[in-house]
Order: C-alpha cells, then sequence, then structure tokens
C-alpha cells in the first residue's frame, strides 16, 4: 500500500535535547512538508521541500531543521532552540507543481499519521 | 494573506440527519481547495479535492462545492452516521508564486446513535 510513515508516534523530549521525527513515503512524491498543529489553530508550515537537496522554511521555521537527501525521505530534527515544541506533527507529501498541469490530482495533499511530541 | 475560517467549531446532530460544513476564505486567487477528516490523534484523511476551476465534486454520501467569487465552499454530508464523527477540516491552495495552503481551524462533528 502506499502512504507515509512516520515515527515515532510519540517521542518525549527533555530540555536541552535535540529530537529527530521520520517521515518516508512510497507515492513517489517530489514534493514534501512538515506541518506543526496545536490545539485551537490551523496546521501551520513548518519547512517544505519540492525536490531532493532542495527544501524551504514555511511559516515557523524557527528551532527546527531538516534535510532531503532522498525522495522519499524528509525528517525534522526539532532542536533545543525550539521554545515550545510540545505539540503535533504531521508531514505531508504531493505531486510537485510541475506534474500540475492538466492532472486533475495537482495539488493534493496527503497525510501521515502524525508524531506527538511533549517536553518534559 | 489568505485566511480561511470554518463555522461551526462544533456540531451535534442525531444519526440519519443530513449536514452541511462551511468553509470561508478571504483570497478568491485559489489553486484548489481540499477537504479532510482527522479521528482524535490521527493524521488528515483526504475527502474531496476541488481545483479552481471546478463547481463541485462528489464521493459516495459526501459532495463538496465551490464557489470562487464568494469565497466559500460547502462539505455536504447525506444521511449522516455515528462513524462520519470526526473533526473536518478545509484547506486552501494559493494560486500564486509557491501555492501555499492555509487551513481552517476546522468543525468537530458528533452524530448521536
Amino acid at each position: 500500500d502506499g502512504g507515509i510513515t512516520q515515527s515515532p508516534k510519540y517521542l518525549f523530549r527533555k530540555e536541552g535535547q535535540n529530537v529527530t521525527l521520520s517521515c518516508e513515503q512510497n507515492l513517489n512524491h517530489d514534493a514534501m512538508y512538515w506541518y506543526r498543529q496545536d490545539p485551537g489553530q490551523g496546521l501551520r508550515l513548518i519547512y517544505y521541500s519540492q525536490i531532493v537537496n532542495d527544501f524551504q522554511k514555511g511559516d515557523i521555521a524557527e528551532g527546527y531543521s531538516v534535510s532531503r537527501e532522498k525522495k522519499e525521505s524528509f525528517p525534522l530534527t526539532v532542536t533545543s532552540a525550539q521554545k515550545n515544541p510540545t505539540a503535533f506533527y504531521l508531514c505531508a507529501s504531493s505531486i510537485n507543481d510541475r506534474g500540475w498541469r492538466g492532472n486533475p490530482f495537482a495539488g493534493e495533499l496527503f497525510f501521515g499519521e502524525g508524531s506527538r511530541l511533549t517536553v518534559l | 494573506k489568505q485566511e480561511v475560517t470554518q463555522i461551526p467549531a462544533a456540531l451535534s446532530v442525531p444519526e440519519g440527519e443530513n449536514l452541511v460544513l462551511n468553509c470561508s476564505f478571504t483570497d478568491s486567487a485559489i489553486y484548489n481547495l481540499q477537504w479532510f477528516r482527522q479521528d482524535p490523534g490521527k493524521g488528515l484523511t483526504s475527502l474531496l479535492l476541488i481545483q479552481s476551476s471546478q463547481r463541485e465534486q462528489t464521493s459516495g454520501r459526501l459532495n463538496a462545492s465551490l464557489d470562487k467569487s464568494s469565497g466559500r465552499s460547502t462539505l455536504y454530508i447525506a444521511a449522516s452516521q455515528p462513524g462520519d464523527s470526526a473533526t473536518y477540516l478545509c484547506a486552501v491552495r494559493g494560486s500564486g508564486g509557491y501555492q501555499k495552503v492555509t487551513f481552517g481551524t476546522g468543525t468537530k462533528l458528533q452524530v448521536i446513535p
């Protein structure tokens, strides 16, 4: 089955620690995204990548870092610089916008099951 | 700046009722609009995608409409079931530059048996 796998599902972090959330997809999508979800707020974009070895900051990138060494993988590191990291993190993917013309599924987002990070 | 609003924030209906969820957006220059379902503690499941050139999409008991000129979309759920209980989110993808996606905060639906 094609899809997006996020791990771990639950993660606990002590003050001052960096933690890395994994996101793997087998949908053959070029574009991948990381979102943060907090109660009562809409999803906010942390980072996105349209192609391997390239990524851009989203609206709330401070305190986070990413890499995109493989098409299938887009890990997110929550660094100690992120002052309020407790949240639900969601990874998503879509067809790269270069493949949108005439495609009825252009721009459709697919999500993983999420990772819940709690700071102790 | 695009803003997406979903009203009401919560809705409770008896089983079997037809219902409409609303999504409004401030900037009509959109590429597409997508409706999602989210169960507690889970990721988002895509329900329907409407491209900007389309007026509606249907899947089973779900029908979504799009009116760009008025900045509105509705998700119609026919013959609601307890299994429909979840939070429903709409997301709007902009059409300029990087096509940023803006999410609403969702409508939490409870269908009572």
